[in-house]
């Protein structure tokens, strides 16, 4: 079982719905958690940055940490074409650097 | 200010031959990463500098790959006799120094092993 598990999709959903995407992990010493944003081409860029359980809301993106379901969630509400991306989820454990990514979910939101 | 910058963006390579990739952290950034994004498998770590400290060079897959980091800036990963599962994207992400800083990631290498 690897460290953290997300559903690759491919997601596809109308414009200013609401998107969903999750990972679940395995090591209970993950302690801070990211999403990151990687267009076409590009390199990822960071999102959002949790470290307790609980939600972290940044204009339409709220970020969600459930620590004893080993569960994270990104929503993004009124979806835009210009959200269309890969969407990776990335923990790691306290002081150290290294992050754990999941495999990314690729979104499409349609005009 | 300028972003961590790669090059070249993309490299077709035979098997066999060697081949380096080079990383432009962000200026003044102290931790420079690099990563390995293959289809359907995601980033994987590689390589990790820290200042003037020994990399940590767990995440390299085989001694087939090295990476150096010139003057605390400037980094080359170079992946000898490629093979043909070394194609992916290669990442280099800089930091300003804390474990907890932001890895600020540049537009990655395609590498392709023919």
């Amino acid at each position: 079982q690897k460290e953290v598990e997300q559903d690759p999709g491919p997601l596809s959903v109308p414009e200013g719905a609401i998107v969903s995407l999750n990972c679940t992990y395995s090591n209970s010493a993950f302690q801070y958690f990211m999403w990151y944003r990687q267009y076409s081409r590009k390199g990822p860029e960071l999102l959002m940055y949790t470290y307790s359980s609980g939600n972290k809301e940044d204009g339409r993106f709220t970020a969600q940490v459930d620590k004893s379901s080993k569960y994270i969630s990104l929503f993004i509400r009124d979806s835009q074409p210009s959200d269309s991306a890969t969407y990776l989820c990335a923990m790691r454990k306290g002081s150290n650097y290294k992050l754990t990514f999941g495999k990314g979910t690729l979104l499409t939101v349609n005009p | 200010g300028a972003g961590v910058s790669q090059s070249p963006s993309n490299k077709v390579t035979e098997k066999g031959k060697d081949v380096e990739l080079r990383c432009d952290p962000i200026s003044g950034h102290t931790a420079l990463y690099w990563y390995r994004q293959s289809l359907g498998q995601g980033l994987e770590f590689l390589i990790y500098f820290q200042g003037n400290s020994a990399p940590d060079k767990s995440g390299l897959p085989s001694d087939r790959f090295s990476a150096e980091r010139t003057g605390g800036s400037v980094s080359t990963l170079t992946i000898q006799r490629t093979q043909q599962e070394d194609s992916a994207v290669y990442l280099c992400a800089s930091s300003s120094g804390g474990a907890g800083d932001t890895q600020y990631f540049g537009p990655g290498t395609r590498l392709t092993v023919l």
